[in-house]
């Protein structure tokens, strides 16, 4: 079964750089969701997207900007990195329609230097 | 401020043990609580998942208990493995439906001995 696609898998970045990850949800989900996890940490939640718009919004930085295209793929925009935005960031994607829980990409490890 | 609260932060069980993990929530509207398993470098997988509407949901070695009255709820794993080594994450959210995000615990490493 298709699951969630992210990339690039691995990035490294320096200071003041910016980056820009990608995640393709499963087939027919509707909804994504991108968290950032750091070293020893549990998953926080950045922001979410259903149907193309802007759902809810956790501790993101202004830094940050996200949207989902039309083709539900969404993108992570990261401006001015810092070094503490060194971590694992992961996609999860769900369904509205269906009711399925959310399913988590590899993520993708950004490593800030 | 830890809205979902895990413990321990870790666990070491011989290979055909229990492992035994435990949550706690604040905010009486999350009614969709998640496990989610992650080995080192691999994003979380869902483990299993209940509702504030039953009490106990197994599925194979693995077990949630629920108790709505105390806003705990606890995984059990019976039968432990090497390969369940990895570190698990309790989860709530409001409801199971789009755009509801996890809230997730501080994470248990499980290590089972063989």
């Amino acid at each position: 079964a298709a699951g969630v696609i992210q990339s690039p898998r691995h990035l490294i970045k320096e200071k003041r750089e910016t980056a820009t990850l990608k995640c393709y949800p499963i087939p027919r989900h509707d909804t994504v969701y991108w968290y950032q996890q750091g070293p020893g940490q549990d998953p926080q939640f950045l922001i979410s997207f259903y149907e193309k718009m802007q759902s809810d919004k956790g501790s993101i930085p202004d830094r940050f900007s996200a949207q989902q295209f039309s083709d539900y793929h969404s993108e992570l925009n990261m401006s001015s990195l810092e070094l503490g935005d060194s971590a694992l960031y992961f996609c999860a994607s769900s369904s509205d329609r269906i009711g399925t829980e959310a399913f988590f990409g590899q993520g993708t490890r950004l490593t800030v230097v | 401020q830890q809205q979902v609260k895990q413990s321990p932060q870790s666990l070491i069980v011989q290979k055909g043990g229990i492992s035994i993990i435990n949550c706690a929530y604040e905010n009486t509207a999350f009614d969709y609580f998640p496990w989610y398993q992650q080995f080192p470098g691999k994003g979380p997988a869902l483990l299993i998942a209940i509702r504030p509407d039953v009490s106990e949901k197994k599925e194979g070695r693995f077990t949630i208990s629920f108790n709505k009255s105390a806003k705990q709820f606890s995984l059990h794993i019976m039968d432990s493995q090497p390969g369940d080594s990895a570190t698990y994450f309790c989860a709530a959210s409001r409801s199971i439906a789009a755009g509801n995000k996890l809230t997730f615990g501080g994470g248990t490493r499980v290590l089972v001995k063989p």
